[in-house]
């Protein structure tokens, strides 16, 4: 089984609100990421975990969380969602890390903050 | 600074055409390039990639891409394009031991 799944599939948030998404894979990966996706623009990468160990892009830092209580489960958490996290979220884990591992993909949560 | 750029937003062609995808990268050192699709309402999933050798990569489906070193690309083709081809195709490069950086996507539409 090569799924990624993502929960909620849809999100409405209301601006000041709290956000938490959810992944799962049973692929037994060692790394989860999570990109950011706006229309007609690049998947942008957030942060990631390395089996245990969150790594976060500098210019991201202080706007999301994450959290991963084992190997199969990676959330993705905002404090206090502005209009400009409204946008498409993507979980992907691959074996390894590196641009060389193939990364497996989740169907992405819609996120609509207002 | 690594970069990739997928100049065509929109390509459209006739099922059964053939039909070429753009990407052009800049990074000067050792990297992995990628092509990934998405099909409307799912999850990215990798096609093909390339790190050394033939610069000519098979991925399924009948697409391939070619590598070149000269013009910074990472082109991929496919021969007789069908209709399930419909997708955003998204190019990828990455140093070794690096994360990706994606291209934009180019929105593959096939016309009946």
């Amino acid at each position: 089984d090569t799924t990624v799944k993502q929960n909620p599939r849809y999100k409405l948030a209301r601006v000041g609100k709290p956000v938490n998404l959810i992944c799962s894979q049973t692929m037994n990966h060692d790394t989860m990421y999570w990109y950011q996706k706006k229309p007609n623009q690049a998947p942008k990468l957030l942060l990631f975990y390395y089996d245990k160990i969150l790594n976060r892009e500098a210019d991201t830092f202080e706007k999301f969380q994450s959290s991963r209580p084992n190997n199969s489960f990676c959330s993705l958490y905002i404090g206090s969602a502005g209009l400009e996290y409204s946008a498409m979220y993507l979980c992907a884990s691959s074996r390894d890390l590196g641009g060389y591992a193939e990364q497996f993909f989740g169907p992405g949560t819609r996120l609509t903050v207002l | 600074t690594q970069t990739v750029s997928q100049s065509d937003a929109h390509v459209t062609v006739f099922e059964g055409d053939s039909v070429e995808l753009r990407c052009n990268y800049s990074y000067g050192g050792s990297i992995y390039l990628s092509w990934y699709i998405q099909h409307h309402g799912r999850g990215l999933q990798f096609l093909l990639k390339y790190y050394s050798g033939n610069p000519v990569v098979q991925g399924v489906n009948g697409f391939e891409a070619e590598f070149s070193k000269s013009d910074s690309s990472f082109h991929l083709r496919k021969a007789s394009v069908h209709w399930s081809d419909s997708a955003v195709y998204f190019c990828a490069v990455s140093a070794v031991n690096y994360q990706l950086i994606w291209g934009s996507g180019t929105k593959l539409i096939i016309k009946p």
